[in-house]
């Protein structure tokens, strides 16, 4: 079945480092990857997605890169700022096309950033 | 901007009890979902709802949870008889598509 790794956190930066939080998948077919954020007392909001290989979701100034050799999605951002502290999940859905697919989460990584 | 919207955000009930979460999806989206979340853990899939019937379920979603759209605009999930281990947040989400759109979340929890 369907599987999201990602790194476990928390992920403590200071303010203006560069970020990166380790996604990597297991799907059969050609799965669509999401980046979708949870901040404090929220519920999940959709950061970005990619639905082929090679193509870079961005928002926010966050970005990932669909890499099908290396089933990953890594999301990056150059230059955190304190407002992006909150837990990080990335997911993936089949690719049935049909929509009815739930997705699939991996545990979430806290980032907590430091002025 | 249109929302996902969840009802009430924090319910507290008896250990056996039946609860209903509610959800108001996306007016024009097509598939309807509800995830939990236990505290810690990671978001889990229970089911998936397209054309006024269930389309996906997964091994959490047993005997004792239901969902049903009763009137066309809500999207409720039921908890028949609520057990300790089912305190957890649920997030309702819609799509016309697999990218969901979430729910602020319920949080339950079960004494």
């Amino acid at each position: 079945g369907n599987s999201v790794t990602q790194m476990e956190g928390p992920v403590t930066l200071s303010e203006e480092a560069f970020l990166t939080i380790n996604c990597t998948y297991t799907a059969t077919g050609y799965p669509s990857l999401f980046w979708y954020v949870q901040y404090p007392g929220e519920g999940l909001q959709l950061l970005l997605k990619a639905t082929k290989a090679d193509d870079k979701g961005s928002n926010k100034g966050f970005e990932a890169t669909y890499r099908k050799e290396t089933t990953s999605f890594h999301l990056e951002k150059g230059s955190v700022q304190v407002s992006d502290s909150a837990v990080y999940f990335c997911a993936l859905s089949g690719d049935s096309g049909g929509g009815a697919d739930g997705l699939t989460f991996g545990k979430g990584t806290h980032l907590i950033i430091q002025p | 901007e249109p929302e996902v919207t969840q009802t009430p955000s924090h319910q507290v009930t008896q250990m056996g009890q039946e609860v209903i979460l509610r959800c108001v999806p996306i007016s024009n989206h097509l598939y309807f979902y509800w995830y939990r979340q236990i505290l810690g853990q990671k978001v889990e899939f229970l089911v998936s709802f397209y054309n006024n019937e269930i389309s996906e379920k997964s091994e959490i979603f047993d005997d004792q949870f239901s969902v049903e759209r009763p009137d066309g605009s809500n999207f409720t999930l039921k908890i028949r008889s609520t057990k300790l281990e089912d305190s957890a947040m649920y997030f309702c989400a819609s799509s016309p598509g697999p990218t969901g759109f979430f729910g602020p979340g319920t949080r339950l929890t079960v004494l």
